[in-house]
């Protein structure tokens, strides 16, 4: 049951440059959708979140659109630094009525930015 | 910058042992949550904690799973008889509200189940 899918396991950028990571969801129900930055070892750090009223938020280097119509999601990193090389999880959250705040990830994506 | 701790970082147990594994969630928050990572796979949720009772839980959370606060600051996960399938990353994680407030995540716990 993959509700949450983000189909590039990997990416590879130059520094300085644009990264921009894709997220796509099937539940209509979903209106708060996060990413997840993660290293190796350590616990998910929160990145920027986009609640499903709005098509984009913006906090520095960071912007997240969202595509409701599209059920599509991404994440825009500019420009992209060698320490922003980890593993990035798109997260979705939801359900109506019987919310309860947990969250559906994503695979992840896997960015390198080369210096 | 207030953060959630879990302990201990890593623990190896045979299988069939029950282990209780502890959080220490950012203290003016209410809800509660575990989650767990395969290695090479998805962080799935495993149950959401909130006035001391379960509000969700998914299939993973069975009969061998329970949770629980026991002192208004720790939230423990215990695994009554471990099974080499539950060797995984388990993070705990805590939200001040459920609407449209970001998750804060612990730094986990390695879990090798031999």
């Amino acid at each position: 049951d993959q509700q949450v899918k983000q189909n590039s396991p990997s990416l590879s950028v130059q520094e300085g440059r644009i990264s921009i990571l894709n997220c796509d969801y099937t539940n209509s129900m979903f209106d708060y959708f996060l990413w997840y930055k993660k290293y190796p070892a350590e616990g998910p750090t929160f990145l920027i979140s986009i609640s499903s009223i709005k098509d984009k938020n913006e906090d520095g280097r960071f912007t997240v659109f969202l595509n409701k119509s599209a059920k599509h999601l991404s994440l825009h990193i500019v420009p992209s630094q060698p320490g922003d090389s980890a593993v990035y999880f798109c997260a979705a959250s939801g359900h109506g009525s019987s919310n309860t705040g947990k969250l559906i990830f994503g695979q992840g994506t896997t960015l390198q930015v080369k210096p | 910058e207030p953060e959630v701790t879990q302990t201990p970082s890593h623990q190896v147990t045979q299988m069939g042992q029950e282990v209780i594994l502890r959080c220490v969630p950012i203290s003016n928050h209410l809800y509660f949550y575990w989650y767990r990572q395969i290695l090479g796979q998805k962080v799935e949720f495993l149950v959401s904690f909130y006035n001391n009772e379960i509000s969700e839980k998914s299939e993973i959370f069975d009969d061998q799973f329970s949770v629980e606060r026991p002192d208004g600051s720790n939230f423990t996960l215990k695994i009554r008889s471990t099974k080499l399938e539950d060797s995984a990353m388990y993070f705990c994680a805590s939200v001040r509200t459920t609407l449209r407030s970001e998750a804060f995540f612990g730094q986990g716990t390695r879990l090798t189940v031999v």
